[in-house]
């Protein structure tokens, strides 16, 4: 079955302390994003990847980093979480053919950040 | 600062009727437009995609797109109670990144 994958789901954690999200698709997507979604503020991109060891920053990076070391995985690392990390993550990906093809979007991680 | 706009809502339609919701966007350059649903809690899922001025038909579900305007509008046909869900318009500026909206969130009424 085509899916992506996040992993955790939920998380709740403590400010500071170092975490990742992992994220896999199994479509052999090229192009692969994170965006989290708040209350009031929709979906804002953190960084994306075009390709392998192809990653660019989004609109809202700051606090967030990414690697893009296999096509299948794009993990979301946050160094030291803060409690204004607290928000709904979705990791997306898609084929890119000139332009942005349908994005599939994984589960969601729920980030509590106490 | 690249900008897509939509009416937060809530929409709210009678079962049956034709629900229309609108999309502005400020990036000339824009290319293509996308319309998402999400319900409460899950993630979102592509319901249509239009990169050419006009209408695009798929089932109960209608694209228009006018870049003259920077307008792109979804209309759904014969609502369902099963269509009460977020809608997301998004646009793809330079085929790298997904601007979305902040989503009108539409309401059927049975």
């Amino acid at each position: 079955e085509a899916q992506v994958t996040q992993n955790p789901r939920y998380l709740i954690t403590v400010t500071g302390k170092k975490l990742t999200v992992t994220c896999s698709q199994n479509m052999n997507h090229e192009y692969m994003s994170w965006y989290r979604q708040d209350p009031g503020l929709g979906l804002r991109q953190i960084y994306y990847s075009m390709n392998v060891e192809v990653t660019d920053k989004g609109d809202v990076p700051e606090g967030y980093k990414v690697s893009r070391k296999e096509k299948r995985n794009f993990p979301l690392i946050l160094e030291s979480p803060s409690p204004n990390q607290t928000s709904l993550y979705f990791c997306a990906s898609s084929f890119v053919s000139g332009s942005l093809s349908e994005q599939y979007f994984g589960p969601g991680t729920r980030l509590t950040v106490t | 600062q690249k900008e897509v706009e939509q009416n937060s809502g809530p929409l709210s339609v009678p079962e049956g009727a034709i629900a229309s919701l609108n999309c502005t966007y400020s990036d000339r350059g824009s290319q293509s437009f996308f319309w998402y649903r999400q319900y409460s809690g899950k993630s979102p899922e592509l319901i249509m995609f239009i990169y050419s001025n006009g209408d695009k038909e798929d089932g109960r579900f209608t694209a228009q797109l006018n870049k003259a305007s920077q307008y792109v509008s979804l209309l759904i046909r014969d609502s369902q109670p099963s269509d009460s869900a977020t809608y997301l318009c998004a646009v793809d500026n330079a085929g790298n990144m997904l601007t979305f909206g902040g989503g009108t969130r539409l309401m059927v009424k049975p």
